[in-house]
């Protein structure tokens, strides 16, 4: 089974629309990233946090909330979709000794 | 403020090695990381080398490490057609955030 894992894969919704993007973690870590991968951009970081209870921004944050519901878990809203903010979608965790682990991806498109 | 960079595209024929490159800005960088996401997948970590190092070997991958010009390389011996990806460099300093590179698009020919 896979360490970190997201839900939905692929999501195609309308502008306007709120947004839930999910990610489960089994490797126990406390630390958890979410980045969004834009074509020739590389990967920008939306929020992380390090524990239940640390949220932080990243980069890119605008237009985006999260919850870190429990240590395995941390999902990302976009309270009202709009089409450029159509991209891949990344969670990823981090060990105590620096490895970033991430999730297989969520493709989302907003028309 | 920090800036990772790697060139976009390279091509190279099956059985030769390739050597991909990454400069980066952040001179507190403590970790240097490359991964590799093939499509459709995820970011999958191949190696990482810490900065008070200047190489590490690992099967068929060799990461140097030049600090003075934060200068970073990633070379792949014997490359196959199964090593075709989109290589990523990255940084961490003091932060706790990675910095990405844009990718560097491997093209691996018969």
């Amino acid at each position: 089974d896979a360490d970190v894992t997201q839900t939905p894969r692929n999501r195609i919704t309308k502008t306007g629309k709120r947004i839930m993007l999910e990610c489960s973690q089994t490797k126990g870590h406390d630390r958890m990233y979410w980045y969004r991968q834009d074509p020739g951009l590389g990967l920008q970081l939306i929020y992380y946090s390090f524990d239940v209870k640390d949220i932080n921004k990243g980069e890119i944050s605008d237009g985006y909330s999260v919850s870190r519901q429990a240590q395995a878990k941390f999902s990302l809203s976009l309270e009202s979709a709009i089409p450029n903010q159509t991209a891949l979608y990344f969670c990823a965790t981090r060990s105590v000794w620096g490895e970033q682990f991430f999730g297989p991806g969520t493709r989302l498109t907003v028309l | 403020g920090e800036d990772v960079e790697q060139s976009l595209f390279l091509s190279v024929r099956e059985g030769d090695s390739s050597v991909i490159n990454c400069t980066y800005t952040d001179s507190s960088s403590t970790y240097l990381y490359w991964y590799k996401q093939e499509p459709g997948a995820g970011l999958q970590l191949l190696t990482y080398i810490f900065s008070n190092m200047d190489m590490k070997q690992d099967q068929r991958l060799t990461v140097l490490l030049n600090k003075k010009d934060k200068h970073l390389s990633l070379r792949i011996a014997d490359t196959q057609t199964g090593d075709s990806a989109i290589y990523f460099c990255a940084e961490r300093g003091n932060t706790d955030k990675l910095i990405f590179g844009t990718g560097t698009r491997l093209q691996v020919f018969p």
